[in-house]
């Protein structure tokens, strides 16, 4: 199995641009996690889906953030306007098992 | 929700030593209980998993110890190498919904 597969791996932007991550689960896998990583606030949810429905978006920080998954092999995480406290590393992960999940090699926003 | 507390922060073993990583969780879960393995650039990795109605759990050099009276858990990784060097996570299941509570992670830096 190719495993979560997200892209692209590398973002740069400036302030105000619309930036759109996307990632592929693992075939089969029920469930999709996206999550944000920074130095200062470790690994934070932000939203999940079971079967393609968003289960629990209470982490997106603002309403800048949108979410979707329009089938189950696909979905986006979108940050319009972006702004330079975006800037982490954004990983998507799956899950077919309960709590075991299966993260991407992540995408590294830099927003300036 | 749960709330996890992960120590130490950072370790430094000699290479073939006994590294123990230490986590704590808040609120009785019955799912399992991973940790990832985490290198520079990458995405955390699934190391190893355990239920709550089971003690200990090993692999190869890596082994879970589970308290669930004291609702502790800790990682030992025996002969330890210098390929071990990465940021380990443990992370606990939420008390309801399908998600994960990630600890602040543990740099551990094995020493040839």
């Amino acid at each position: 199995d190719a495993g979560v597969i997200q892209s692209p791996r590398h973002e740069v932007t400036e302030m105000g641009q619309e930036v759109t991550l996307r990632c592929k689960p693992i075939s089969g896998h029920n469930s999709l996690f996206w999550y944000r990583q920074t130095m200062m606030r470790g690994l934070e949810l932000l939203i999940y889906f079971n079967n393609n429905v968003p289960i629990d978006d209470s982490g997106m920080p603002e309403d800048r953030f949108s979410a979707k998954m329009p089938n189950a092999s696909f979905s986006t995480l979108k940050i319009q306007p972006s702004e330079p406290r975006d800037s982490a590393v954004y990983f998507c992960a799956s899950s077919l098992t309960r709590n075991i999940q299966y993260f991407g090699a992540g995408t590294r926003l830099s927003v300036l | 929700q749960q709330q996890v507390k992960q120590s130490p922060q950072s370790l430094i073993v000699q290479k073939g030593g006994i590294s123990i990583i230490n986590c704590a969780y808040e609120n009785t879960a019955f799912d399992y209980f991973p940790w990832y393995q985490q290198f520079p650039g990458k995405g955390p990795a699934l190391l190893i998993a355990i239920r709550p109605d089971v003690s200990e759990k090993k692999e190869g050099r890596f082994t879970i110890s589970f308290n669930k009276s004291a609702k502790q858990f800790s990682l030992h990784i025996m002969d330890s190498q210098p390929g071990d060097s990465a940021t380990y996570f443990c992370a606990a299941p939420g008390t309801g919904a399908n998600n994960l509570f990630f600890g602040t992670g543990t740099r551990l830096t094995v020493i040839p």
